[in-house]
């Protein structure tokens, strides 16, 4: 079983519509976890931290199911630019190495 | 957010010669920082962790002698590909990771092709 697993997509969504991605770790000691956004040909970028008690900015929620050992990222009001790949970082566990996923796709269409 | 730099963005060079990648923190200090290769429609792959001060901790598969990382102070690394061959080309991206919240701050990556 990889580390960190996610669905590659793509998902194909329209405009205003609401998208929700997993992804999954298989460290149980895992401590902190992020979601990154990167756009085709570019470097990641932050998207956002996920605490234990989930947290939102804007039309994004991040939440963290310890006992299921998943992470989510809800998007709401989908729009064309947030069409990207969206990576899931986790971290810790008695390493401090991040470990990627391979990303998910989104495609938001008008 | 924190900004961290990548110089060159893009190289080519002849098969058979060095590139050097410098990456820098520019807004906050990292005692490591990571070196990532991505081809293209696949994921970021560690290539190694940088520590301060301290010899890089490489992946699995890569090449220590091939791929020189000197992490000199808090807010520079660099990898040196040395005698570079066509399969080398791929983007390279590094991260510096925030001290205090273990964020990670990538580099706007490097794109290099051997030729």
């Amino acid at each position: 079983r990889k580390e960190v697993e996610q669905d590659p997509g793509p998902f194909n969504v329209p405009e205003g519509a609401t998208v929700a991605f997993n992804c999954t770790y298989s460290n149980s000691a895992s401590q902190s976890f992020f979601w990154y956004r990167q756009d085709c040909r570019k470097e990641p970028k932050l998207l956002m931290s996920v605490y234990s008690s989930g947290n939102e900015d804007g039309r994004f929620t991040a939440q963290l199911n310890r006992a299921s050992q998943y992470i989510s990222l809800l998007i709401r009001d989908s729009k064309l630019s947030d069409s990207a790949t969206y990576l899931c970082v986790v971290m810790g566990g008695g390493s401090y190495i991040p470990t990627f996923g391979r990303g998910t796709s989104l495609i938001v269409h008008p | 957010g924190a900004v961290v730099s990548q110089h060159p963005s893009r190289v080519i060079c002849k098969s058979g010669t060095s590139v050097k990648i410098e990456c820098r923190s520019l807004d906050f200090q990292a005692t490591t920082m990571f070196w990532y290769r991505q081809f293209p429609k696949q994921s970021l792959m560690l290539m190694a962790t940088s520590n301060e001060g301290s010899k890089a901790t490489y992946e699995q598969g890569v090449e220590k002698d091939k791929f020189l990382i000197n992490h000199a102070s808090l807010t520079l690394s660099t990898l040196t590909v040395t005698s570079a061959h066509p399969e080398d080309s791929s983007f390279y991206i590094c991260s510096a990771r925030d001290v205090v919240t273990y964020e990670q701050y990538f580099g706007p990556g490097t794109r290099l092709t051997v030729t």
